[in-house]
């Protein structure tokens, strides 16, 4: 069975810092993966996407910036954040392309102070 | 581009009534279309999807018909239970996009009182 882990579990971080946000993916060899952002009470927001290992698309821009450096793991990141980063994060996964569901992990919970 | 507009919430239902959270979309080409729930602090959860007009999906009492002429993909349960109390999000993926995609509603909250 599939598993799909996210670290860390929440995060309080100052405006202006950096961050580093990490999703692993096991037993499902080359899936799809996709980051999402929920604000609070909010709709789902997809990010970015990527099919294979170091090639990453972008949905929207937030000002963050997302890396697969391995088939099993996907790491959304930025230098700078800002107020409005905070949220919820969420990285999904699907057997490809095609019209095929997406399966969510767990989430992080992220505050900006 | 895509659009997916569902009812707004908050929805309070006494247990035992019925439910039924309109969605309408907007897109182009093909869509495969989605009913996800979300638990509080949870990631959402995928209750089935349709990837072809006129069929219907189901799980857990939950169902949905893919209407292509309405565009619409209204989901409906005939008896709720006190926990069924989530939100519902209708999400749709289109062939344009290479279905890499998805388009969320805004979300209904659903509450349900026993």
């Amino acid at each position: 069975a599939q598993t799909i882990h996210q670290w860390p579990v929440a995060e309080i971080k100052a405006v202006g810092s950096p961050l580093s946000l990490g999703c692993t993916i096991k037993g499902k060899s080359s899936p799809n993966l996709y980051w999402y952002w929920q604000a609070t009470g909010g709709t789902l927001q997809q990010l970015f996407y990527s099919i294979t290992v170091g090639q990453v698309e972008s949905v929207v821009q937030l000002n963050l910036s997302a890396s697969r450096p391995k088939d099993d793991q996907f790491i959304l990141s930025t230098e700078k954040l800002l107020l409005s980063h905070s949220g919820f994060y969420l990285c999904a996964w699907s057997l490809g392309t095609g019209g095929y569901e997406q399966y969510f992990g767990p989430g992080t919970r992220l505050t900006v102070l | 581009g895509d659009s997916v507009t569902q009812t707004e919430g908050p929805v309070t239902l006494s247990e035992g009534t019925s439910l039924t959270v309109n969605c309408s979309y907007e897109t182009k080409q093909y869509p495969t279309l989605f009913w996800y729930v979300q638990y509080p602090g949870e990631g959402p959860q995928l209750l089935f999807k349709v990837p072809k007009a006129n069929e219907k999906g189901s799980s857990r009492g939950f169902e949905a018909t893919y209407n292509k002429e309405a565009t619409s993909f209204h989901l409906q349960k005939a008896s709720v239970q006190e926990s069924d109390s989530a939100v519902y999000y209708c999400a749709l993926s289109d062939r344009g996009t290479g279905y890499q995609n998805f388009y969320f509603g805004k979300g209904t909250s659903l509450t349900v009182i026993p």
